[in-house]
């Protein structure tokens, strides 16, 4: 696609429900980040993609977040029984590789946790 | 590890006036530096990068950032403000082994007629 996607752009859920956020990256681009940015703050990085090597998950904040990404396609993150603090806008980016190049983001996923 | 620090969470600056955003980072290893942009209600896009070669660095819409080694330094300027320049800044750091990329904590640029 043209740029990065993700989807929903909106999400409210209710407090323990399990929510699943999706990133689309560009084609062709092997490294994929998540970020959460909550309200007024900066970015917060969650996990990291590169190729087919092992994730960094060095950023994810406990055990109820997951991702996955399926070779250099599209990436699920995974929040499991989501509470009041998971409320943010997640946002996705992806680069033609790790390295010296740009990141390109998607427009973010408003989570609102209910 | 590396990290980012952005001394001024805002910066109120009238139109036509100058502004310099600072930015400083801490990595004991070469970095890539960028520069980012958010207007309201949009996502986030690139301004400008640091990746060799010259520490001056042109960017889109006139902004421009020098990098100072000795200093940890990236700090960002723009000669003269729109007010279309209200939005939020972040600076970002990469090491150069190609890993992922470190946002400092933004700063709120307002800019009044």
């Amino acid at each position: 696609g043209a740029g990065v996607s993700q989807s929903p752009s909106n999400k409210v859920t209710e407090k323990g429900k399990d929510v699943e956020l999706r990133c689309d990256p560009i084609s062709g681009h092997t490294a994929l980040y998540w970020y959460r940015q909550r309200l007024g703050q900066g970015l917060e990085f969650l996990i990291y993609f590169q190729g087919n090597s092992a994730p960094d998950k060095s950023g994810l904040p406990s055990d109820r977040f997951s991702a996955e990404r399926t070779g250099e396609s599209v990436s699920t993150l995974t929040i499991q029984r989501t509470q009041q603090e998971d409320s943010a806008v997640y946002l996705c980016a992806s680069s033609l590789d790790g390295g010296n190049t740009e990141a390109f983001f998607g427009q973010g996923t408003r989570l609102t946790v209910v | 590890a590396q990290s980012v620090t952005q001394l001024d969470s805002q910066v109120p600056v009238f139109e036509e006036a100058p502004v310099e955003l600072r930015c400083n980072y801490s990595s004991s290893v070469s970095v890539y530096l960028f520069w980012y942009v958010q207007y309201p209600n949009q996502g986030l896009q690139l301004l400008l990068k640091y990746l060799s070669g010259s520490t001056l660095v042109k960017g889109i819409n006139g902004f421009e950032a020098e990098f100072n080694k000795s200093q940890t330094s990236f700090h960002l300027r723009k000669p003269s403000v729109h007010i279309s320049d209200t939005a939020e800044y972040f600076c970002a750091v990469r090491v150069s082994a190609g890993n992922k990329l470190t946002f400092g904590g933004g700063t709120r640029v307002l800019v009044k007629p």
